[in-house]
């Protein structure tokens, strides 16, 4: 059964300063894997879509990177705005099914 | 891009109420939705998928007869939580494929449903 873990959890940074988040799951037989933001009460918003036969993508100040082989995804934000404040998700989906399998998320604050 | 339109956006009702919970895909069509179930500071769960012209599959823990599903529109799937109680509340999102989309899924807004 796939299971994706998202670390931290939480984590707070001052404004401008650059940030990783990290996803990993279990079953590296995915079709692709999806970064999302939600705000508080708010559905997800798509940020970044990475095909399993690709490394990274880039979205403005955005760029995830995808390890297929030891089950690992990171995403970066460079020079963090207070607006970046958000869960982040990371879901992956597993070949050969439509079905998406979501991380708890890391709830990212970013400090005037 | 894919728009999908959740309503209610907010549901607050008393225990033994029946909730329906509307998931439209406004500018494709979709022939399969998806019902999340999130609770906080929790991921999104699937609850059921949901497949045009057909019954919906429901995943492992959830109640079929709990959580009635209808997608009996290429446009239209209805989520119906009946006989609610407090332990149904929680945060429900729905999202639709489109297939002429490069991104799997779209997701509603979702409904904050509250049991008193």
């Amino acid at each position: 059964k796939q299971e994706v873990t998202q670390i931290p959890a939480a984590l707070s940074v001052p404004e401008g300063e650059n940030l990783v988040l990290n996803c990993s799951f279990t079953d590296s037989a995915i079709y692709n894997l999806q970064w999302f933001r939600q705000d508080p009460g708010k559905g997800l918003t798509s940020l970044l879509l990475i095909q399993s036969s690709q490394r990274e993508q880039t979205s403005g100040r955005l760029n995830a990177s995808l390890d297929k082989s030891s089950g690992r995804s990171t995403l970066y934000i460079a020079a963090s705005q207070p607006g970046d404040s958000a869960t982040y998700l990371c879901a992956v989906n597993q070949g050969g099914s439509e079905k998406l399998v979501f991380g708890k998320g890391t709830k990212l604050t970013v400090n005037p | 891009g894919a728009v999908v339109s959740q309503h209610p956006s907010r549901v607050i009702c008393k225990s033994g109420t029946s909730v329906k919970i509307e998931c439209r895909s406004l500018d494709f069509q979709a022939t399969t939705m998806f019902w999340y179930r999130q609770f906080p500071k929790q991921s999104l769960m699937l609850m059921a998928t949901s497949n045009e012209g057909s019954k919906a599959t429901y995943e492992q823990g959830v109640e079929k007869d709990k959580f009635l599903i209808n997608h009996a529109s290429l446009t239209l799937s209805t989520l119906t939580v009946t006989s609610a109680h407090p332990e149904d509340s929680s945060f429900y999102i729905c999202s639709a494929s489109s297939p002429n989309s490069n991104q799997p899924q779209h997701f509603g807004d979702g409904t904050r449903l509250s049991i008193l």
